[in-house]
């Protein structure tokens, strides 16, 4: 199984501030990788496909990069309804996988 | 817009088979461009995909989870539905299940999600 591992696991941030997120691969995924947003008690929410197609509707303060091995989640400019787990899933290869997750608070 | 919603019980005996069914309304299982999925949520963790169904009827599976998972589907009720047999507390999670495109991996529409517990 590829194996994704985000970090960092917990990230501490005020509302205004350019936050990224890193998601690694075991292995190269070339560019299939997706990114998610998952509030409490909610399902997630695609944001990104392609490592850095933005999906109709997400803000364009969201956006992603990365090819191969290594992925960022950048939010440019954090607004309160950004406070959030995030999740990068690759979609490479079966098992699709998902890493562990980062949790985006207020500081 | 299509919807998922995610039923069955919250709570399953130990060693007893868990069973889910998921309801599709504003779009077809039927549809060929599209694999019907279901993941789970266990506390504390993240994402884990347990499987899809094609609208043919063809399946596949989390190897993790192989051996005890089964995943159908009824057309005429627009429903696909998850089996989980010898469930133990391991397997206490929140189920969603998603939908995904045949032509991508990425899960773009998600029901709200079930907790199931685990526990005699």
């Amino acid at each position: 199984d590829i194996q994704m591992t985000q970090s960092p696991s917990t990230l501490s941030a005020s509302v205004g501030d350019r936050v990224t997120i890193t998601c690694r691969a075991s292995q190269s995924i070339s560019s299939w990788l997706a990114w998610y947003q998952q509030k409490p008690r909610k399902a997630p929410k695609l944001l990104i496909s392609k490592a850095s197609s933005l999906e109709s509707g997400v803000p364009s303060r969201f956006s992603g990069s990365g090819s191969g091995t290594e992925f960022t989640l950048t939010i440019s400019s954090l607004q309160p309804d950004d406070f959030a787990t995030y999740y990068c899933q690759q979609y490479k290869s079966y098992p699709y996988t998902f890493g562990q997750g980062t949790k985006l608070e207020i500081k | 817009q299509v919807q998922l919603q995610e039923s069955g019980p919250g709570l399953v005996r130990p060693s007893q088979t868990l069973s889910l069914t998921c309801t599709v309304s504003g779009g077809s299982i039927s549809s060929g461009a599209y694999y019907w999925s279901w993941i789970r949520q266990r506390p504390g963790k993240g994402l884990e995909w347990i499987g899809y169904i094609y609208y043919s009827g063809t399946t596949y599976y989390n190897p993790s989870l192989e051996s005890r998972v089964t995943i159908s589907r009824d057309t005429s009720k627009n429903q696909f539905s998850l089996k989980l047999s010898s469930v133990t507390a391991a397997d206490t999670a929140i189920y969603y299940c998603a939908r995904r495109w045949t032509v991508a991996g990425f899960f773009d529409f998600w029901g709200q999600g079930t907790m199931v517990t685990v526990s005699s």
